[in-house]
């Protein structure tokens, strides 16, 4: 069975940093592009970033551009999202995607 | 970036009705197209892929077709369950774009 677990949410002071986890298993992640998308309360989905199967090459939407850093590790089949800067608007639920299968989602709170 | 421009917002449909939801990209994008549902609480679930294929699992009454730029999901006899929210998303280039949704409910 195909999982993605997401963990490291929670809530977090403005300016600060957080760091997302996405463990898979149950397919080959090597083998797989991932992304992140977030959900704010009520809102739709917004793509954040993606990465290559093997790492080399990574995107952002404008508005985490030099905040946010997109990682994997291939051997422990994990996906990271490394936060900075975090602004009110990065409030969120985040899920880690392959894009065929997606993570129950992680909830970022950015407030003070 | 492309703008995926996706209607209606909502909709309201009787048992066994015949429901399409459509995806208009501002240009170009093959069909690097798929289509998710989300129910509340939920992790959006893959219906559709490359526009026109059926994911694993998906029940054979929804459909995905494609004219030039325009896209569509089909439901051909919409039950109970096929309550919820809709989403097309592009990957045709970055950044990738979701639809605004669509919120189906049950008349």
């Amino acid at each position: 069975e195909v999982q993605l677990v997401e963990s490291g949410g929670g809530l977090v002071q403005p300016g600060r940093s957080m760091k997302l986890s996405c463990a898979a298993s149950g397919f080959t992640f090597s083998n797989y592009g991932m992304a992140w998308v977030r959900q704010a309360p009520t809102k739709g989905l917004e793509w954040v970033a993606t990465i290559s199967y093997d790492g080399s090459s990574t995107y952002y939407r404008d508005s985490v551009k030099g905040r946010f850093t997109i990682s994997r590790d291939n051997a422990k089949s994990t996906l990271y999202l490394q936060m900075n800067s975090l602004r009110s608007e990065d409030t969120a639920t985040y899920y880690c995607t392959s894009p065929v299968y997606w993570g129950q989602g992680v909830m970022v709170t950015v407030s003070s | 970036d492309i703008q995926m421009t996706q209607s209606p917002a909502s909709l309201s449909a009787s048992l066994e009705e015949i429901v399409t939801i459509t995806c208009q990209a501002s240009q170009d994008i093959g069909n690097w197209l798929a289509w998710y549902q989300q129910k509340p609480g939920k992790s959006p679930q893959l219906l559709i892929h490359s526009a026109t294929s059926l994911a694993d699992g998906i029940p054979s009454r929804f459909s995905g077709s494609r004219s030039g730029t325009q896209y569509s999901l089909k439901i051909s006899r919409l039950q109970v369950e096929d309550t919820g929210i809709y989403y097309c998303l592009q990957r045709y280039s970055n950044p990738w774009t979701f639809g605004g949704g669509t919120k189906l409910e049950l008349k």
